[in-house]
């Protein structure tokens, strides 16, 4: 069935350093994947999403990269701050067809200063 | 713009009731999907509403249902509540439409069921 899995499940990382963060899909039709921030007691946010025609986006501090001959995503956060630390959530839909996401199981970032 | 709204923030039920739970979408959004979040499962979509018509469902037992209304809010409601229910119930909004190439969703800050 319809699996998305993330890695690692929590991450730490000295400030300024750099954050990965890996997800894989199971269903080859996905072509649109977003990446959620959840900081405590809120709603997970978007802070960034690519399609399956683009190979990588990118929006200042923060990257996404997409294999879809191996069906997998990441997340690159470059020179971590405090205040990225939060829970990270990849997901895959299928754009058109579909109207759920499939979400990966977070990966909790802590940025030590 | 407001973002996506929800209410009650928390709620505390016990086994066997029933509770409703709301959620107002973005303006201009008409697709509103609902999730549960568990420390366990992580988010699980529930099912999802576009023009008063649920158009997907999750694999979750028919206790849950929702519906949304002309305006496009939703109601998500859980009957005969388990301790195993209690979670975080999340609502999505999108501007999605059908074939529509864009489907972002955008969250609330969901509720927090307790049961006991």
């Amino acid at each position: 069935g319809e699996n998305v899995e993330q890695h690692p499940s929590t991450l730490s990382v000295q400030e300024g350093d750099s954050a990965v963060i890996k997800c894989t899909y199971s269903d080859s039709a996905s072509n649109y994947f977003p990446w959620y921030k959840q900081e405590l007691g809120k709603g997970p946010q978007l802070i960034i999403d690519i399609r399956s025609n683009v190979g990588e986006k990118k929006d200042q501090r923060i990257a996404v990269t997409l294999n879809k001959t191996a069906k997998h995503f990441s997340l690159h956060i470059t020179e971590t701050q405090p205040e990225d630390s939060a829970v990270y959530f990849c997901a895959a839909s299928i754009l058109g067809r579909t109207y759920k996401y499939i979400f990966g199981t977070g990966t909790r970032l802590k940025v030590l200063a | 713009k407001a973002g996506v709204t929800q209410t009650p923030r928390y709620l505390i039920k016990t086994r066997g009731q029933q509770v409703t739970l709301s959620c107002s979408p973005i303006s201009g959004h008409r697709s509103v999907s609902w999730y549960q979040q568990t420390p366990g499962q992580g988010l699980q979509f529930l099912f999802e509403y576009f023009s008063e018509t649920q158009r997907n469902k999750g694999n979750f037992p028919g206790r849950f249902s929702g519906r949304q209304f002309s305006n496009s809010r939703s109601e998500m409601n859980v009957s005969t509540l388990e301790l195993g229910d209690s979670a975080l119930y999340l609502c999505a909004s999108s501007l999605l439409a059908s074939g529509a190439r864009r489907s972002t969703q955008y969250f609330g800050p969901g509720t927090r069921l307790t049961v006991l």
